[in-house]
């Protein structure tokens, strides 16, 4: 089974604090994928990353920026956190192949404070 | 632009009659489709696909799902819903456009299915 893993399930940080999650999957996945999700607008792509060193904006990247130092890591930074940035983010992965399904971690609730 | 669309924010359903949760979607070319299930503070979890082929599609925990090309939609459907089903459910395309494009899929904005006993 595929395995995508996150960091913190909970995670209180203060305004203007810089933040860090943290994504690690297992299958050697090509692509690697963040989003947040808030009740009433489904998930809404902030980064995504097809290769290691590579990275693209999504819809809503203000605010946010990635890492992707080794195939199977994939960072979201919050440089300065706000209280808008509120809310669960996804970490998601999948092959760059005809499947195209991406294979989610269990969320990281972030509440900033 | 490429979207997708859940018309329900929530359906409501008694336990063992059938379930539908609605999505349509609006693509250029020809459309990959996908549900997810999200239970409570759980990520997504895939259930199935439509890529080609027969348009009635089955998946993970007995639910299956139609693409109906004319009227492009692809709902999810089971049979007999169980109180364990309720969840809230994404229907997913796959997005063609811009970098990597290929590799992205746009989210419904998710349908909370309740089924009471």
């Amino acid at each position: 089974d595929v395995k995508v893993t996150q960091s913190s399930r909970y995670l209180v940080k203060r305004t203007g604090e810089k933040v860090f999650l943290e994504c690690v999957q297992d299958m050697d996945h090509e692509n690697m994928f963040w989003y947040r999700q808030d009740p009433g607008l489904g998930l809404r792509l902030i980064y995504f990353s097809y290769d290691v060193k590579m990275k693209e904006k999504g819809d809503i990247p203000e605010g946010y920026s990635v890492s992707r130092e080794k195939k199977e890591r994939f960072s979201l930074i919050l440089e300065s956190a706000s209280t808008n940035q509120t809310s669960m983010y996804l970490c998601a992965s999948s092959f760059s192949t005809v499947t195209y399904e991406q294979y989610f971690g269990p969320g990281t609730r972030l509440t900033v404070t | 632009a490429q979207s997708v669309a859940q018309p329900e924010d929530q359906v409501n359903v008694a336990e063992g009659n059938p379930l539908t949760v609605k999505c349509t979607y609006s693509v250029s070319g020809n459309p990959y489709l996908f549900w997810y299930v999200q239970y409570p503070n759980r990520g997504l979890q895939f259930l199935l696909k439509y890529i080609t082929g027969d348009n009635l599609v089955k998946g993970s925990y007995g639910f299956e799902a139609e693409f109906n090309k004319s009227q492009t939609s692809f709902h999810l459907k089971k049979p007999s819903a169980l109180v364990s089903d309720s969840a809230l459910y994404f229907c997913a395309v796959r997005d063609m456009d811009g970098a990597g494009g290929y590799n992205k899929l746009i989210f419904g904005a998710g349908t909370r299915l309740a089924v009471h006993p």
